[in-house]
């Protein structure tokens, strides 16, 4: 059983562009959430999604920062317009979504520079 | 919200030592993992452990969730062991992992 994969392992992105962080949960898994961890800190919530709904984006930016999790499909992260303040990695994880209690499974995560 | 505090946030054993990382946290929690990140930034889980007691190899964890904390034990200190050392709590009625800041370790040989 594959873990959680995330897609590209490195990015780099000059000021103005977008990237697209994608993430495919361990197989049987429903739910997924995205984590930023800035240099030297520790990470931080993004979102949660479920299969087609975000139910809780309380930790995105308003601006710049979308996040959807397809029927079919991995989740991808998307951030507009990029900047320097963005480089970070981007850690995904999934759980299954059958109890309250349920270990979150970490990716390897997506290292974006920014330029 | 949660508050998540680790000590020491910096730790140099020599290889063989053995060490004791601690995590408090201000709320009753759903869920606790502690989590190693190695030096190339990979994370992998150590323990899921909401409360009790679990072993595995040299690393032992037991969180005491009445009194609001919990503790990682290594024994045995290997380099590879190096790396940063984070704790994450799941508040309860949330789904979000809060983060502590995490305890840096050398381990040196």
């Amino acid at each position: 059983n594959a873990g959680v994969m995330q897609n590209p392992r490195h990015l780099v992105r000059r000021r103005g562009q977008e990237a697209r962080l994608r993430c495919s949960p361990m197989k049987g898994h429903s739910h997924v959430y995205w984590y930023r961890q800035l240099p030297e800190e520790g990470l931080k919530f993004m979102v949660y999604l479920q299969k087609e709904n975000i139910i809780d984006e309380s930790g995105m930016p308003k601006e710049r920062f979308s996040a959807e999790f397809p029927k079919e499909g991995p989740s991808i992260l998307r951030i507009q317009q990029v900047v320097r303040g963005d480089s970070a990695a981007y850690f995904c994880a999934s759980s299954p979504g059958l109890a309250v209690q349920e270990t979150q499974y970490f990716g390897p995560g997506t290292r974006l520079l920014v330029l | 919200g949660i508050q998540v505090e680790q000590s020491p946030p910096d730790l140099i054993l020599q290889e063989g030592a053995n060490s004791t990382l601690r995590c408090n946290f201000s709320d009753s929690v759903n869920n606790l993992q502690w989590f190693h990140q190695n030096p190339w930034g990979q994370l992998i889980n150590l323990f899921y452990i909401p409360s009790g007691t679990k072993q595995n190899g040299r690393l032992s964890a037991t969180t005491v969730a009445t009194e609001r904390y919990s503790l990682l034990y290594i024994s045995s200190s290997q380099t590879t062991d190096s790396g940063v050392y984070f704790c994450a709590v799941e508040g309860s009625g949330t789904y979000k992992y809060i983060f502590g800041t995490g305890t840096r370790l050398k381990v040196l040989a």
